[in-house]
């Protein structure tokens, strides 16, 4: 069974405060690590996927670092807005033979208030 | 440009009765998966399959079929339907298996088993 841990479970934030989470995986059988943005009533969206031990990766406010010797990476949202409300989700891409999957941790759901 | 369809939104089942859930995309995307989505659980793979006539198991398998007949349709049917099978069910999809690629959600079948 591989696990997929994200902390914390849920955060609450002032408008403007900046705020991080963290993914935990497995440091074996590494492929690529997702991070998804999920709002409430939507289908999740990719954020970000990254590859490579010290991978980082940005769009707008929000960036992702990675360590795959340890086996985490951060996500953090600079100044945070109202409409960064969602749950944020990672996966843990993983491959075996021909195949890969990608195991889903339980999602940090962040609330910023205006 | 559709990206992935799941059909239908909604569903309400009696126990023992089966279903076909239906999952399209029409991106050329190589593999598809089908995750399922609980509270406190996050999303837990069922079935994914890396193209066409290949179909494997995810995490949580029992009491579901996957069939991948061709490269823009990947099914999921519940074969005798339980109330432990109440949940919403995500398709997804991703140019390649070997790729390390986003994926593309559909908007979810909100499943009741009664």
């Amino acid at each position: 069974i591989l696990n997929v841990e994200q902390s914390p479970q849920s955060l609450h934030v002032q408008e403007g405060d900046s705020t991080n989470f963290t993914c935990s995986f497995p440091s074996s059988n590494f492929y690529a690590l997702h991070w998804y943005r999920w709002e409430t009533a939507k289908s999740p969206e990719a954020l970000f996927v990254m590859t490579l031990n010290g991978d980082e990766k940005k769009k707008g406010r929000i960036s992702a670092t990675l360590n795959t010797k340890e086996g985490y990476s951060y996500l953090y949202i600079k100044g945070s807005q109202p409409e960064d409300s969602a749950t944020y989700l990672c996966a843990f891409h993983t491959f075996s033979g021909n195949t890969g999957k990608l195991i889903f941790g339980q999602g940090t759901t962040l609330q910023v208030k205006p | 440009n559709a990206g992935v369809t799941q059909t239908p939104k909604f569903q309400v089942l009696k126990t023992g009765q089966s279903m076909t859930l239906q999952c399209a995309q029409d991106m050329n995307h190589e593999y598809m998966s089908w995750y399922r989505q609980d509270p406190g659980m996050g999303l837990r793979l069922i079935h994914y399959s890396v193209g066409a006539g290949i179909t494997d198991q995810g995490e949580v398998p029992n009491g579901y079929n996957v069939s991948r007949s061709t490269t823009e349709d990947f099914p999921l049917r519940l074969l005798s339907a339980a109330p432990s099978q109440t949940s919403v069910y995500f398709c997804a999809s991703r140019p390649a298996p070997r790729r390390p690629s986003g994926y593309t959600f559909g908007s979810g079948t909100r499943l009741t088993v009664v």
